[in-house]
């Protein structure tokens, strides 16, 4: 696509259920990241994709997150039994990476602004 | 451990004048960085990437500076204008180079 599309756009949720958010990366992109902003906060980075390489898992907060990527497509970042302090944005991106000095530059989607209630 | 530091106030300038945004870091040789733009409610967006054998680089009226010795990046703006207002994040290579770190973002308003 033209763009790195994630959905839903918006989610409202209880605290205690599971929520599933998606992204559709740039057709092409080997490379996947998810990152979380809180409200007034910097990017927190949580997990990066590229090819068939294993997972940098390195950011995500805790065992309730979990991520999966199918290829070089649609990944999906899964929270169970969420907690109010999982209020945030999250943010997808995806590059196309040539080598890692080249300059990874990154294209980000809107977000899914997730709200736990 | 690794650290990037940005100016957590809001820089505040008159239209048509040179905004500059600093970016310092700790712990780290990057091999480039970059900054991004974020509008309210938008995902970042890619500005300029220096690499660190670059001094200065510059995009229209963007101009980036690269200190490897002062591990400091500065970020100028010239000629502003009310549409530059936005947040603006520093961002370099992470463990591995492959992922990029963020710092948490300088937002910049430019009054008519």
């Amino acid at each position: 696509g033209a763009g790195v599309s994630q959905s839903p756009s918006n989610k409202v949720t209880e605290k205690g259920k599971d929520v599933e958010l998606r992204c559709d990366p740039i057709s092409g992109h080997t490379a996947l990241y998810w990152y979380r902003q809180r409200l007034g906060q910097g990017l927190e980075f949580l997990i990066y994709f590229q090819g068939n390489s294993a997972p940098d898992k390195s950011g995500l907060p805790s065992d309730r997150f979990s991520a999966e990527r199918t290829g070089e497509s649609v990944s999906t970042l899964t929270i169970q039994r969420t907690q109010q302090e999982d209020s945030a944005v999250y943010l997808c991106a995806s590059s196309l990476l040539r080598d890692p000095f080249s300059g990874n530059t990154i294209y980000f989607g809107e977000g899914s602004w997730l709200t736990v209630v | 451990s690794q650290k990037i530091e940005q100016n957590s106030e809001a820089l505040n300038i008159q239209e048509g004048k040179t905004a500059t945004l600093t970016c310092n870091y700790t712990n780290y040789s990057p091999a480039y960085l970059q900054w991004y733009r974020q509008d309210p409610g938008r995902g970042p967006v890619f500005l300029l990437l220096i690499r660190e054998n670059e001094k200065e680089k510059r995009k229209e009226r963007l101009k980036v500076t690269f200190d490897t010795t002062l591990k400091q990046s500065l970020f100028h703006i010239t000629a502003s204008q009310p549409a530059d207002s936005a947040t603006y994040l520093c961002a370099l290579p992470g463990t591995g180079f492959q992922k990029l770190v963020f710092g948490t973002g300088t937002r910049l308003l430019v009054s008519p």
